[in-house]
């Protein structure tokens, strides 16, 4: 099976602090990506990564930032966290040419 | 540009009722379309997609959806309800970009509620 995993299931942050979000998945899968879920809103793409060291932006990137040095790893950055992100952050990883993404547990972030 | 619509952010059935979430989109391009759901603190799973094909498409725990373009719908059905349903259901739509998928449009979501 797909695993992806999320090093966090719950996390309280700072206002201000720099936070990382570690995702790892474990199917070779070459796109990565993470999203950030809000009640009533869905799901929103904040960043996504077709390979190594290569990072798009999504539809919500501000105040965030990637970084995947690893095949395997995709880190999310919040650079100075504000209560505004605090949210449910879910990774998600899927196969080159693949049509469907497979998602980790997810990060509850609360910043105060 | 594409967008997902879901109608209803909660429904309500009884145990043993159908199970009907609604789902639009729009796109410009073939689409390729997923439902996924969410238990209480859990990651998304997929239910049941459509990429090509038959237009009918069944997925786990008896759950199926039917692609109608002429509609732009893709709703989610259930015979019958069990208690175990509750949960988050999301639609989504797939845009194949640079010959890549999994990058994923969502909808607001729908929470289904299961009465005893």
């Amino acid at each position: 099976d797909v695993k992806v995993t999320q090093s966090s299931r719950y996390l309280v942050k700072r206002t201000g602090e720099k936070v990382f979000l570690e995702c790892v998945q474990d199917m070779d899968h070459e796109n990565m990506f993470w999203y950030r879920q809000d009640p009533g809103l869905g799901l929103r793409l904040i960043y996504f990564s077709y390979d190594v060291k290569m990072k798009e932006k999504g539809d919500i990137p501000e105040g965030y930032s990637v970084s995947r040095e690893k095949k395997e790893r995709f880190s999310l950055i919040l650079e100075s966290a504000s209560t505004n992100q605090t949210s449910m952050y879910l990774c998600a990883s899927s196969p080159q040419g693949g049509t469907e993404a497979f998602f980790g547990q997810g990060t509850r972030l609360t910043v105060v | 540009a594409q967008s997902v619509t879901q109608l209803g952010s909660h429904v309500s059935v009884s145990e043993g009722a159908l199970v009907l979430l609604r789902c639009n989109y729009s796109s410009s391009v073939p689409p390729y379309l997923f439902w996924y759901v969410q238990y209480p603190n859990q990651g998304l799973q997929l239910l049941l997609k459509y990429t090509t094909g038959a237009t009918l498409v069944k997925g786990i725990n008896g759950f199926e959806a039917e692609f109608k373009k002429s509609e732009t719908s893709f709703h989610l059905t259930k015979p019958s309800a069990h208690m175990s349903d509750a949960a988050e259901y999301f639609c989504a739509v797939s845009k194949i970009w640079n010959n890549q998928g999994g990058k994923l449009i969502f909808g607001q979501g729908t929470e289904l509620s299961v009465k005893p």
